[in-house]
Order: structure tokens, then sequence, then C-alpha cells
């Protein structure tokens, strides 16, 4: 079964600063791997997805994540945060076209001005 | 386009009541998703819906949860004598399916579903 590491319940940046958001994953063979954002009493936003192909994938709101198959890892950045980005994000893991999710804890990232 | 819509937004019940929630999903998706999310984790699966039928319902945690999507769009997930631990916020996500894949799922606001 797969499983989803995020390490860090918890960021705080200063606006301007740049992020990484950590995320580690176990499954057996080439995985779907997913960042959603969730801003509060809101619905999970999908910032990007890695299904196959080039390892650097780009997503919406000057998000990008990396996929390293060797340290089983698809961390999430950005190079200067916004007040705007503060919210939960969450890393998930689909095995199969169309199965469901596994989702890690989520980090919670806080702006500082 | 709308997106995935989900009723009540908030859900009050008392201990051992029956409570239905219920997902409205994007147009043309075949594919509905169930999820449950306590507080400070993430979602946890629950059920997933191919067309009308349950393809895969491992993640619903006994008999007191069931789901239904009799005509392939609208879901309704059931919930039968509630217990303190049911509390959650529940999602329901959908996406396309089968050839041309793998889709990404699309999620609704969720209901936050309180058992007193």
């Amino acid at each position: 079964a797969q499983s989803v590491t995020q390490p860090d319940i918890h960021i705080t940046v200063s606006e301007g600063a740049s992020l990484e958001l950590r995320c580690n994953y176990s499954y057996g063979a080439t995985p779907y791997l997913f960042w959603y954002v969730q801003s509060p009493g809101q619905g999970l936003q999908l910032l990007l997805k890695y299904f196959s192909g080039d390892t650097l994938v780009q997503g919406i709101k000057g998000f990008e994540a990396e996929f390293k198959r060797s340290q089983s890892s698809f961390n999430l950045r950005k190079p200067s945060v916004h007040w705007s980005d503060a919210a939960e994000y969450f890393c998930a893991v689909g095995a199969n076209a169309g199965n469901m999710l596994t989702f890690g804890g989520g980090t919670r990232l806080m702006v500082k001005p | 386009g709308a997106g995935v819509s989900q009723t009540p937004s908030n859900k009050v019940t008392e201990k051992g009541k029956y409570v239905e929630l219920r997902c409205d999903p994007i147009s043309g998706h075949t594919a509905l998703y169930w999820y449950r999310q306590s507080l400070g984790q993430g979602p946890e699966f629950l059920i997933y819906f191919q067309g009308t039928g349950a393809a895969d319902d491992s993640g619903l945690p006994n008999d007191r949860f069931f789901a239904v999507r009799p005509e392939g769009s609208v879901s309704t997930l059931k919930i039968q004598r509630t217990e303190r631990g049911d509390s959650a916020v529940y999602l329901c996500a959908s996406s396309f399916a089968g050839a041309g894949g793998p889709y990404e799922q699309y999620f609704g606001p969720g209901t936050r579903l309180t058992v007193t």
C-alpha cells in the first residue's frame, strides 16, 4: 500500500522569501503525484501534478515541484512567497489512473509580513 | 463551468441519528470519490464510484457507512447510528476516467459533520 509523509507540520516564512515543502512517498511502482492547497473553509485546489515525463513540473500560482525517484520525494517550491499563500498544503500519491489518492498529513504554511 | 458541489455545507446531528450527505459532481465526470478529513489530518479515502457502481469501498470504516450513486451522477453518503467519532469534514471529488488518463480529481468544498 502507498503512503505519504510530510515531515513539516508547520512552516513559517517571511513574505518574499523562498519556500520548499517536503513530501516523501512510499509506493512500489511509478506513482502519480499531486500537490493540493486548502485555504480555511475551502475545498482542495490542485496546484500541480506529476504523471510522467519531465521530472520538474510547473503549477499554478508560481509553484513548481520536482520528482526525485531515487529519494522517493516530490518537494514543492516557490521562489517568492506572497501573504496569500498562507494555507495548508497536502501532497498525495495515486496508484492507478482513476483510483484513490493517499494524502500526507499536510503542512500548514504561515507567512510573516 | 460549475465545480463539484456538496450539500449541506454544515450538519449538526445528535449521536445515534441518521444523516445523508450529498455530492453533485462536475458534469461529464464518470468517477466520483468520497474522502473524510478529521481535524488536523489529511483526507482519507472512503469509496470510489465508476458510473453507478462502487469500484472500491475499502475505505469505509464499518457497515454504518454506505454510499450510492443510482444514476451515475449525484451521490449520497449515508451514515447510520452516528457516533461522535464520525465528526469530520466529508469531501467529495470527481474526475474523468477511462482511456487517455490518468486524470486529476476535483474537490468540492466539503460537508462539516458534527455529532453531539
